[in-house]
């Protein structure tokens, strides 16, 4: 069974910062990986995945995640924080046994944005 | 705007009674998944239609059922609520079974009361 875990269920940075979410995922096959967002009343926007190839991918809103496979890490980052990147961010993998592409979330990150 | 549309936004319920949640997915799409989103459980993967046929199931309870119509639309059926059925759920939905990308409805704030 694949699983996610996401290290850190609050993180705060000043605006400008350097944002990191962590996330490690456990897969008994080549994993699909996820990071979505969730802003407050809404529904989860996909921010980036990999799937095959290139490691370093780039997302939405200046979002990039490194699929590190000795590792296990799938780690979200953002170079420069800004207040609008205050929202929920869940880590998934993807269950493709039997077709579809049904995922697997991590517990989420609240991430937190301060002047 | 994702292009699933879940109906109703908010449904509050007694203990007991039975609801329906209803998806629309993205024009085209054929496959539909549900996910309930709780305090205490997260997000857990419920149920995948593609096309009309249940295609995968997760943690969902015998006392929740859904379906997908001709049109592709979906219902997620909830009956004999319980109070920790209260969560938010998300449909969401993709365009075939090969595709790596799903797109998230707004969700369903369903309380029990």
């Amino acid at each position: 069974a694949q699983s996610v875990t996401q290290l850190g269920s609050h993180v705060s940075v000043s605006e400008g910062a350097l944002v990191l979410l962590r996330c490690n995922y456990s897969s008994s096959v080549p994993p699909y990986l996820f990071w979505y967002v969730q802003y407050p009343n809404q529904g989860l926007q996909l921010l980036l995945k990999y799937t095959t190839g290139a490691t370093l991918v780039k997302g939405i809103n200046g979002f990039e995640a490194e699929f590190k496979k000795s590792e296990t890490s799938f780690h979200l980052t953002k170079p420069s924080a800004h207040m609008s990147d205050a929202a929920e961010y869940f880590c998934a993998v993807s269950d493709r046994t039997g077709g579809g592409n049904k995922l697997t979330f991590g517990t989420g990150t609240q991430l937190k944005v301060e002047l | 705007d994702s292009g699933v549309t879940q109906t109703p936004k908010h449904l509050i319920t007694a203990t007991g009674q039975r609801v329906t949640l209803r998806c629309s997915p993205r024009s085209g799409d054929l496959s539909v998944y549900w996910y309930q989103q709780s305090l205490d459980q997260g997000l857990q993967f419920l149920i995948q239609y593609y096309n009309g046929e249940e295609r995968a199931k997760g943690n969902i309870l015998e006392r929740f059922s859904a379906q997908q119509f001709p049109d592709l639309h979906s219902e997620l059926n909830l009956s004999s609520l319980e109070l920790g059925d209260s969560a938010l759920y998300f449909c969401a939905s993709s365009s075939s079974l090969g595709s790596t990308e799903a797109f998230f409805g707004q969700g369903t704030r369903l309380t029990v009361v």
